[in-house]
């Protein structure tokens, strides 16, 4: 295993358009995270699942946000009708782990850079 | 709030000099710390961690040592490398909570000048 994925790397598109975001994690792991960072901040988190379920939602997940991740395998990260203001890069991590208890190292991938224009 | 301030950037140093990044954190619970690092073109690595008060966590000739007393984890290093040049971030969770969300600092970029 190679570990987390993200496809596409880098996404362009203009205001208004729809986005999706995909996220491979490492095969065993049970959960997923998604974190958006901006230029100069430090990764911001956006949701969690647990296998398929999603657990918590921040407060900056808008309306416009959507996660899922069907079967517990992969994940999905849609933006409906994007904002100048969703550029960022979007981060996705998994790690073991169950409700509760110790914590699992989260593994990153290298992040899907969103440029609006 | 729940936040961590860090040291801002950039560091920049010569090699072979000795390396402090300042981390100070506001945490609701008793959290754990950690220190990850990404450098150019990578994702995000763990670089080391501390799970109670007065753990030391090491990697790599870096270390940081969980000081409950200041809420503070700063990281050091002896003697820094050109490879050391990336950005750091110091970060914290709650552990045995439910998610173990990461709650994160800004980052601060080491430049190391041969």
């Amino acid at each position: 295993d190679t570990g987390v994925s993200q496809n596409p790397r880098h996404k362009i598109t203009k205001r208004g358009q729809n986005v999706t975001f995909r996220c491979d994690p490492i095969s065993e792991h049970n959960r997923l995270y998604w974190y958006r960072q901006t230029l100069g901040q430090g990764p911001e988190f956006l949701t969690y699942f647990q296998n398929e379920a999603q657990l918590e939602k921040s407060r900056l997940l808008s309306d416009r946000f959507s996660a899922e991740r069907p079967k517990g395998s992969f994940s999905t990260l849609e933006i409906q009708r994007t904002e100048q203001g969703d550029s960022a890069m979007y981060l996705c991590a998994s790690s073991l782990g169950t409700s509760g208890g110790a914590f699992y190292e989260q593994y990153f991938g290298p992040g899907t850079r969103l440029t609006v224009t | 709030g729940d936040s961590v301030t860090q040291m801002e950037g950039p560091v920049t140093l010569s090699e072979e000099a000795f390396l402090t990044i300042n981390c100070t954190y506001t945490a609701t619970g008793y959290p754990s710390l950690f220190w990850y690092v990404q450098y150019p073109g990578e994702g995000l690595q763990l670089l080391l961690k501390a799970t109670k008060a007065d753990d030391k966590g090491s990697n790599k000739g870096f270390e940081a040592t969980y000081r409950k007393e200041t809420t503070s984890f700063h990281l050091e290093k002896g003697s820094v490398q050109v490879s050391d040049s990336a950005v750091y971030f110091c970060a914290w969770t709650l552990y045995g909570g439910a998610t173990n969300k990461l709650i994160f600092g800004t980052g601060t970029l080491l430049a190391v000048q041969p």
